[in-house]
């Protein structure tokens, strides 16, 4: 089963920010938390990881609460080609090494 | 350049015949994975390998059958078993999880059609 819970759908007017908010309370302390997207019928495509403290890329932000419970993805100006499906995964450590994908959220960026 | 290449984009077969799916790195990666997605869900894994000849199941391997003879090469047969086999495939490899936080990376995916 998947470790995370993220809403189905989003909008965001173009320019704005998006946030994508994440839920993973039960994540353990030694798992990463992942950000990919998929714009349609393409492989996934990765954004962002971090463990507990905040990061930035050229991509994206991600939040991670202090408790490491939820984050948000921060998409500082989104466009158009912003537009697709935003997977919050945490990455299973030990022998599995499984790489489990939920529902992911739907993000419309709209002019 | 380094990479996932997956082939064919799109296959079809008839009812009751077996396929196999190729998917290919050059990327050195020991973990490799196959994923389903249907239209308008998300990944569902099948089967991933950590470690030549070496495979793990899955949350929907009933109907497949993988091999990983090389490390670069994760073949996924989709065979005349699997009851709903038209759908979007996906590989994707990456490092072993506890070698280091690195992400996977995707192949472009094969469209399999069965008729």
């Amino acid at each position: 089963d998947a470790k995370t819970t993220q809403p189905t759908s989003m909008d965001c007017a173009e320019g704005r920010a998006a946030n994508l908010p994440c839920n993973h309370s039960t994540i353990s302390g030694n798992e990463y938390v992942y950000w990919y997207r998929q714009i349609h019928s393409q492989g996934p495509q990765y954004i962002i990881h971090g463990l507990k403290n905040n990061e930035t890329n050229e991509m994206a932000s991600l939040i991670i609460t202090e408790d490491r419970k939820s984050s948000t993805l921060i998409l500082p100006h989104a466009t158009l080609r912003d537009t697709a499906v935003y997977y919050c995964i945490v990455r299973v450590e030990g022998n599995t090494g499984k790489l489990i994908f939920g529902q992911g959220t739907t993000l419309q960026v709209k002019p | 350049d380094g990479g996932i290449t997956q082939s064919p984009k799109y296959l079809f077969r008839k009812e009751g015949q077996n396929v196999t799916l190729s998917c290919e790195q050059n990327l050195n990666h020991d973990a490799m994975y196959w994923y389903r997605q249907d239209p308008g869900q998300g990944l569902r894994l099948i089967y991933y390998s950590q470690i030549v000849n070496d495979f793990q199941k899955g949350d929907i391997a009933e109907g497949y059958s993988v091999s990983r003879e090389k490390k670069e090469s994760f073949p996924l047969t989709v065979t005349s078993a699997q009851k709903n086999p038209t759908a979007f495939y996906l590989c994707a490899s990456s490092t072993l999880a506890g070698t280091g936080n690195t992400e996977a990376f995707f192949g472009q995916g094969t469209r399999l059609t069965v008729v």
